[in-house]
This record gives C-alpha cells, structure tokens and sequence, in this order.
C-alpha cells in the first residue's frame, strides 16, 4: 500500500514561476526521496534527505523535511516546460536493511511555455 | 547506456497467457528490484534480490508470480495464468550497498492483458 499522501495530486503553472508539492507519510524513516516520472517512462531520482536533515538543495530543487509532522516539500524554483511531469516521494523504512522504498501516489505537475 | 534495461518495453497478452519479463541491472549493482506501477499510483515493491538471493516478496505478489535472478546479474519476473487486474508497468530497479537506498530504475515493461 502507498506510505502516505501527496499535494497536490495535480498543479498547472506558467514557466518561470515555482511549484511546491508536499508528502506526508505514516512510519518512521531513515530517509526520504524525491523523484520525476515523464509520461510512460522511468523513475529518475531527484534528491535524497535523511531523517536528521532539515532541508537540502540541489540546483533549482529545495526539498524540506519535518520529521515531527512526518511531511515533506518539494519547491522547483524557475521552473520550466521541461519540468513537466510527475513528481513523486519515495520513504525508506527506519529499521530496514536495504533499499526498499514505499512511494506516493504523485503530483502531476504541468509548465506552460 | 550503462543504465537499467527491461526487455519487452510492451507487451499484449490474452488472460491467461503466461509472459515473462527481463531486467538487467547497472552492472556494478548486487541488488535489484521489481515494482508494479497502475495508472495514476505511485509504485508498489513487489519483491527484491540480493546477489541471486531474493530476500523479501509482497504480499501483492501472488502465487502466479514468479521472480528470478539465476547468476546475480539479470532478473527475470513471470506471471502465469494473465488477468486483466495484471495490467500495469512493472518497474525494475538496482542499486549497490553503499547508496542509501537511492536507486535507479529501467523504463519499465507496460503490460496489457485483454
């Protein structure tokens, strides 16, 4: 079943403008992963942050994490017509010894040229 | 390209038709993973090798599914008597001990059972 929820489930915004998408989840965490699905392709990881991190960069990505209220955020900043696809948080399960990851059902977002 | 490769990319099969799917990992990679994926959802772990040991299944992997990883390169994953309820992307994935559970996925086999 899915770890958890993610908002929106869908967002549409003009290039240039930033799109925030946040996950909750349910259980403990040892760390929690962003990544980006084009239509009918493959997962590409995004960016990895680990429960005792608070916030992380990476280029135009700022991803926060609040262990206490179990919830992430996901900001693109400038974004553009090629960021346009499905963005989903992956978790990896405190207590765990390998790299099994229970994912959200996503966030569609679209960037208009 | 050094990246995960899946083989078929699609696949069409009447119910109750058995097909079978190929991963082949990043080479460099000793674990390797299966997802399913249905429209609109997020993906679900299916099942998981370690070398050639597969060490956990889902519990959405039922009886008809059937996962391989003979040598501990390749995987291939099986399902017998097709249902429509099959229908999906199955996702394959690898990544080595030292990533922190990042890891990197193929393009995924869409299967279609009519």
């Amino acid at each position: 079943s899915q770890q958890g929820e993610e908002d929106p489930q869908a967002l549409s915004i003009q290039e240039g403008e930033n799109a925030t998408m946040n996950c909750s989840y349910k259980t403990s965490i040892n760390n929690l992963q962003w990544y980006r699905q084009n239509s009918g392709r493959g997962l590409v990881h995004l960016i990895l942050i680990r429960s005792n991190e608070r916030e992380k960069h990476s280029g135009r990505l700022r991803v926060t994490l609040d262990t206490s209220k179990k919830s992430s955020s996901l900001l693109i900043t400038a974004s553009r017509a090629a960021d346009t696809a499905s963005y989903f948080c992956a978790t990896k399960a405190g207590g765990t010894s390998y790299g099994k990851l229970t994912f959200g059902q996503g966030t569609i977002l679209t960037v208009h040229p | 390209d050094t990246g995960v490769s899946q083989d078929p990319r699609h696949k069409i099969t009447k119910r109750g038709q058995n097909v079978t799917f190929r991963c082949d990992p990043i080479s460099e990679h000793n674990r390797l993973y299966w997802y399913r994926q249905t429209l609109g959802q997020g993906p679900e772990f299916l099942t998981y090798f370690q070398n050639e040991a597969q060490l956990e299944k889902s519990r959405l992997l039922s009886d008809r599914f059937s996962a391989e990883r003979p040598k501990g390169s390749f995987s291939t994953l099986e399902i017998q008597r097709t249902e429509q309820g099959d229908s999906a992307m199955y996702l394959c994935a690898s990544n080595s001990l030292d990533r922190e559970g990042l890891m990197y996925f193929g393009p995924g086999t869409r299967l279609t059972v009519t």
